[in-house]
């Protein structure tokens, strides 16, 4: 089973809609979460993290379902320019080599 | 993230060819680390290094050598490169954590990537 796991997409929205991923991940232990977005042909750029409680940036919402384990990605209002791949990453604290990757799902706002 | 460049941006090789892709830092890094991505299969990790003169290897080494004989410089080598490893590779330092450690809550940030492609 891999460590990250994400619906690869793609997901076709229309300008304003609200969209969700999901990201389920395998080790209980995991400590940190993050999201990255990745435009094309471009490098992976830190989004937000993922906090217990649930975190909120502008019209990014992200939630962390430990018991169930899975992170989820909220985008309201979407805009053309949120069209992106969208990573989820997990910090497993198994030590130096700690970081795990999910493939990441496409997003393309449509007009 | 000026702090980390990344040469080539792009090279094509033939099979059996050898190179060194480089990644320069300027931020005093102690852990590197070096990832290739490819379609429907995610980051994944090659090599990295918790210090100057130090290397170990990640989920896929092979293939691949490595060496961090400066802390600012971490070299990522084919020596003989083949068609697999037409792939885009990431030059990533921590984006936290204090020096000598990637702790728990630490993530990383990537270098803007190199593109390779073996025929």
């Amino acid at each position: 089973r891999k460590e990250v796991e994400q619906d690869p997409g793609p997901f076709n929205v229309p300008e304003g809609a609200t969209v969700a991923f999901n990201c389920t991940y395998s080790n209980s232990a995991s400590q940190s979460f993050f999201w990255y977005r990745q435009d094309c042909r471009k490098e992976p750029k830190l989004l937000m993290s993922v906090y217990s409680s649930g975190n909120e940036d502008g019209r990014f919402t992200a939630q962390l379902n430990r018991a169930s384990q899975y992170i989820s990605l909220l985008i309201r209002d979407s805009k053309l320019s949120d069209s992106a791949t969208y990573l989820c990453v997990v910090n497993s604290s198994t030590g130096a080599n700690n970081l795990f990757f999910g493939t990441g799902t496409r997003l393309t706002v449509i007009p | 993230n000026a702090g980390v460049t990344q040469t080539p941006k792009f090279r094509v090789l033939k099979t059996g060819q050898s190179m060194t892709l480089l990644c320069a830092q300027d931020m005093n890094h102690e852990y590197m680390y070096w990832y290739r991505q490819d379609p429907g299969m995610g980051l994944r990790l090659i090599h990295y290094s918790v210090g100057e003169g130090t290397t170990a290897k990640g989920e896929v080494p092979d293939g691949y050598n490595v060496s961090r004989l400066k802390k600012q410089n971490f070299l990522l080598g084919l020596e003989s490169a083949a068609p697999s490893q037409t792939s885009v590779y990431f030059c990533a330092p921590p984006l936290a954590g204090g020096p000598g450690r990637f702790g728990r809550s630490d993530t990383q940030y990537f270098g803007p990537g190199t593109r390779l492609t073996v025929l």
